[in-house]
């Protein structure tokens, strides 16, 4: 079974700045999809950033990146120009994507909170 | 404008009575999932449906019971609530299960029950 650890409870940024979130998983799949949400106080999940096991790039969206470190486990989001509106639980899911077809495997989460 | 809407959206109860979270997708998504959330232990699958009528149990189906009549609406029923499915609940739809897809997901429900 697929497990995913993001250690880090609670972090805290002044806007503007940089913020890492960590997060580590454990497969023995090849092939699988990770994923960073996002849930603000509206509790609304937004889907922030997708990443694919086999492609070596690491994905971007605007101010948002990874750190996709295969070999590792690793899968960390780095938030750039940290804004108030980046204030919520961010989420951190893995996907299988052979076998528990569709099935996401979530993270504990970690509260982010930008101070002005 | 595509969404999963979910009813209700904050629901009380008490113990041993019978309630239903209706949960339903305008995008036409073979997929559909319930999950709950809890303090420190993420989001977990209930159970999930790959198409009309097949239905599957997710990591902790135990209580619940899901029906997919439909391709939009898939229910979650509580046939004997208990304190301990007192949680944050999700629907959640994807195109297909399949290749990493896009899930979305509903409001979410706040059940107490009491």
């Amino acid at each position: 079974a697929q497990t995913v650890t993001q250690s880090q409870p609670e972090m805290s940024v002044q806007e503007a700045e940089t913020v890492t979130l960590s997060c580590t998983y454990d497969t023995s799949e090849n092939n699988y999809y990770l994923f960073w949400y996002k849930q603000p106080p509206s509790r609304q999940m937004i889907l922030v950033i997708r990443q694919e096991a086999y492609k070596q790039q690491n994905a971007t969206e605007n101010r948002f990146s990874v750190n996709f470190q295969k070999a590792a486990k690793s899968f960390s989001l780095k938030i750039s120009d940290s804004q108030l509106g980046d204030t919520a639980m961010y989420f951190c899911a893995f996907m299988n994507g052979g076998t528990s077809y569709g099935k996401l495997t979530f993270g504990q989460g970690t509260i982010l909170t930008v101070h002005p | 404008e595509a969404q999963v809407t979910q009813n209700p959206r904050y629901l009380i109860t008490v113990t041993g009575k019978k309630l239903t979270v209706t949960c339903s997708q305008n995008m036409n998504h073979e997929y559909m999932s319930w999950y709950r959330q809890d303090p420190g232990l993420g989001l977990r699958q209930i159970y999930y449906s790959m198409n009309v009528e097949v239905t599957d149990k997710g990591d902790v189906p135990e209580g619940y019971k899901v029906s997919r009549k439909e391709k939009r609406n898939f229910p979650l029923i509580l046939e004997s609530p208990s304190p301990n499915q007192t949680s944050l609940y999700f629907c959640a739809s994807s195109l297909s299960g399949g290749f990493g897809t896009e899930a979305f997901f509903g409001q979410g429900t706040r059940l107490t029950v009491v």
